[in-house]
């Protein structure tokens, strides 16, 4: 158990809907990443926030948003869903900065159908 | 971000040491080089890293070139639970904090 929880753990929607994807970090972690991994794209960095600011930002599609709330709970915002949004998607947390290792919730599978 | 080749899969025997491979020839000399798993089901699990010297913890030990081109993870006696995709990433210190996975060894442990 990394000590990082994401809700829900399954979730199946349809195509144009909006889903909000919940992660909590670790204890004293201030930084949350969020990856997707797709069966053709792998695991693919989408974005980072630390202590409630926007760090980093990967692939992430115009249609995906995220925040970090002051709790530093995070949540991943997907909306007019498509097929191919279909994913796991994980969280990760840390304390930030120089540290390297990341701990990795047990994810949230989408099922955009 | 320097590129890495692995073995697509690699098998052990259970209780048999493991020695999993991974290139990057591209790796600049402050990338600190990461190992990632992720078990079947699960998110990904952080093991070990290094940058220039050989590293071990609890997990698992890490040799590292002395060219930092290659290095290789070394689990020492396989078990059932360690079946599972290593990823060797490169990362540099002080760089972005975001982990670019490659695709990665699926290793197969068999009892």
């Amino acid at each position: 158990d990394s000590g990082v929880t994401q809700t829900p753990k399954h979730l199946i929607t349809a195509t144009g809907q909006r889903v909000t994807l919940r992660c909590s970090p670790r204890s004293g972690d201030l930084s949350v990443y969020w990856y997707q991994q797709s069966l053709d794209q792998g695991l693919q960095f989408l974005i980072q926030y630390y202590n409630g600011e926007e760090r980093a930002k990967g692939n992430i599609l115009e249609r995906f948003s995220a925040q970090q709330f002051p709790d530093l709970h995070s949540e991943l915002n997907l909306s007019s869903l498509e097929l191919g949004d279909s994913a796991l998607y994980f969280c990760a947390s840390n304390r930030g900065g120089r540290a390297y290792e990341q701990y990795f919730g047990p994810g949230t599978r989408l099922t955009v159908t | 971000d320097a590129k890495t080749t692995q073995p697509n899969s690699m098998e052990s025997n259970e209780e048999e040491p493991v020695h999993l491979p991974c290139n990057h020839s591209t790796i600049s000399g402050t990338d600190y080089i990461h190992w990632y798993r992720q078990l079947p089901s699960q998110g990904p699990e952080y093991v070990i890293h290094g940058l220039t010297s050989n590293v071990n913890n609890r997990m698992a030990s890490l040799a590292i070139a002395e060219d930092r081109k290659s290095s290789t993870l070394i689990l020492h006696r396989a078990t059932l639970r360690d079946a599972a995709v290593y990823y060797c990433i490169p990362h540099a210190q002080g760089g972005s904090e975001k982990l670019v996975f490659g695709k990665g060894t699926k290793l197969t442990v068999n009892p």
